[in-house]
């Protein structure tokens, strides 16, 4: 298996610009997770998805942030207008079940870092 | 509210030099708790699952262990492709299965 994998790697916007960050989490994974990573505040959730359902999306930062899962191979974080402030490296993680007693765990991808100028 | 909290936030270590990593938490009853190991410019990659009080996980050069209110991260006699900063998560028993990270311990072993 590949992994999880997120597009692009690096994005540099201007301020006010759209920007979508792409994850395929691994085949099979019903959890697909939305965090970003500064260093004052580390990991932060923003939103996670159940079989392609918005669970809990209570660390969206604003109504600028939104987070759609198509179908179980695909989701997106959009960010528009983008502000200097959501510059950090978003990582997006799927697991395959939500329950820590059944020993799952979280796979990351590598994480887009974002730029807003 | 749910909070992790790890200290110290950097380390440096001799090689060959035991230390340990704290993780406190608060959460409304613990599902579990977790150690990642994150390699810069990597996402993180998962090390242990703690359950309950008492319990120990152990892999090579890191033992991990869990109390009531903490969890220790123990590195013996670390080498320098130990290097990485080590996050601590929690997940609550109580409301939805979110993960709740601390901002992480940058450790840095020297040869």
């Amino acid at each position: 298996d590949a992994g999880v994998i997120q597009s692009p790697r690096h994005e540099v916007t201007e301020m006010g610009q759209e920007v979508t960050l792409r994850c395929k989490p691994i085949s099979g994974h019903d959890y697909l997770f939305w965090y970003r990573q500064t260093m004052m505040r580390g990991l932060e959730l923003l939103i996670y998805f159940n079989n392609n359902v918005p669970i809990d999306d209570s660390g969206m930062p604003e109504d600028r942030f939104s987070a759609k899962m198509p179908n179980a191979s695909f989701s997106t974080l959009k960010i528009q207008p983008s502000e200097p402030r959501d510059s950090a490296v978003y990582f997006c993680a799927s697991s395959s079940s939500g329950h820590a007693a059944t020993n799952e765990k979280l796979f990351f991808g590598s994480g887009t870092q974002l730029s807003v100028l | 509210e749910d909070q992790v909290t790890q200290s110290p936030e950097a380390l440096r270590l001799q090689e060959g030099e035991s230390s340990s990593l704290n993780c406190s938490y608060t959460v409304s009853g613990l599902r579990g708790l977790f150690w990642y190991r994150q390699d810069p410019g990597k996402g993180p990659e998962f090390l242990f699952t703690l359950y309950s009080a008492g319990e120990e996980k152990e892999k090579e050069r890191l033992k991990a262990t869990l109390t009531k209110k903490e969890s220790f991260l123990h590195i013996t006699a670390p080498k320098p492709e130990d290097s990485a900063t080590y996050l601590c998560a929690v997940q609550a028993m109580v409301g939805t299965y979110k993960y709740i990270f601390g901002t992480g311990t940058r450790l840095k072993v020297l040869a």
